[in-house]
């Protein structure tokens, strides 16, 4: 089947203008995340939607980042007044349900939004 | 979670197996051992997990120590589309790290033809 789908692959934008990231789970999936990939770094989670359940922001690194997601479906990531350091992989991913045995969830990601801020 | 530890990186010859190591001697009795890998300019994808038993799947191997404070991911005969980073993590039984995975640097796995 579909798996997940995330758009635009590459974005090239000016420092200090807003970009909107766009995220399609798989469908039936209730849990997605975002994550931040710097060039040669490891994954940083940014937020968590479960549900109808309050996200997890935690992992947003300033207020300049937002999400939002519609039901069980599509998630978009919005960067405000983007700066340089938010050049990067932006990744989604989705789970297919919480519940199960703690631990055991698998996350299925998509091919990331390359942002470049210049 | 639990913090895990991985060389950088590691070379292997195709058709050879691959021993992937990884050190978590925080790992709590409810950590599930996940290992997923990121192909170069894709998403990372699901390998394996295992909670204490050793794990086989299609993809790969799962050996844990018998302490859990180690596992080996065994690529059994290596592809040069094996080439990828590697990530060993833990994954918590809940509460507020239920949900998102915690990725450290990895291992790059090097495949030569």
């Amino acid at each position: 089947g579909a798996g997940v789908s995330q758009s635009p692959s590459n974005k090239v934008t000016e420092k200090g203008k807003d970009v909107e990231l766009r995220c399609d789970p798989i469908s039936g999936h209730t849990a997605l995340y975002w994550y931040r990939q710097r060039l040669g770094q490891g994954l940083e989670f940014l937020i968590y939607f479960q549900g109808n359940s309050a996200p997890d922001k935690s992992g947003l690194p300033s207020d300049r980042f937002s999400a939002e997601r519609t039901g069980e479906s599509v998630s978009t990531l919005t960067i405000q007044r983007t700066q340089q350091e938010d050049s990067a992989v932006y990744l989604c991913a989705s789970r297919r349900q919480a519940g199960g045995p703690p631990g055991t969830d698998t996350q299925y990601f998509g091919p990331g939004t390359r942002l470049t801020v210049l | 979670d639990a913090k895990t530890t991985q060389p950088n990186s590691m070379e292997s010859n195709e058709e050879e197996p691959v021993h992937l190591p990884c050190n978590h001697s925080t790992i709590s009795g409810t950590d599930y051992i996940h290992w997923y890998r990121q192909l170069p300019s894709q998403g990372p994808e699901y390998v394996i997990h295992g909670l204490t038993s050793n794990v086989n799947n299609r993809m790969a191997s799962l050996a844990i120590a018998e302490d859990r404070k180690s596992s080996t991911l065994i690529l059994h005969r290596a592809t040069l589309r094996d080439a990828a980073v590697y990530y060993c993590i833990l994954r918590g039984a809940g509460g507020t790290s239920y949900g998102k995975l915690t990725f450290g640097q990895g291992t790059i796995l090097t495949v030569h033809p």
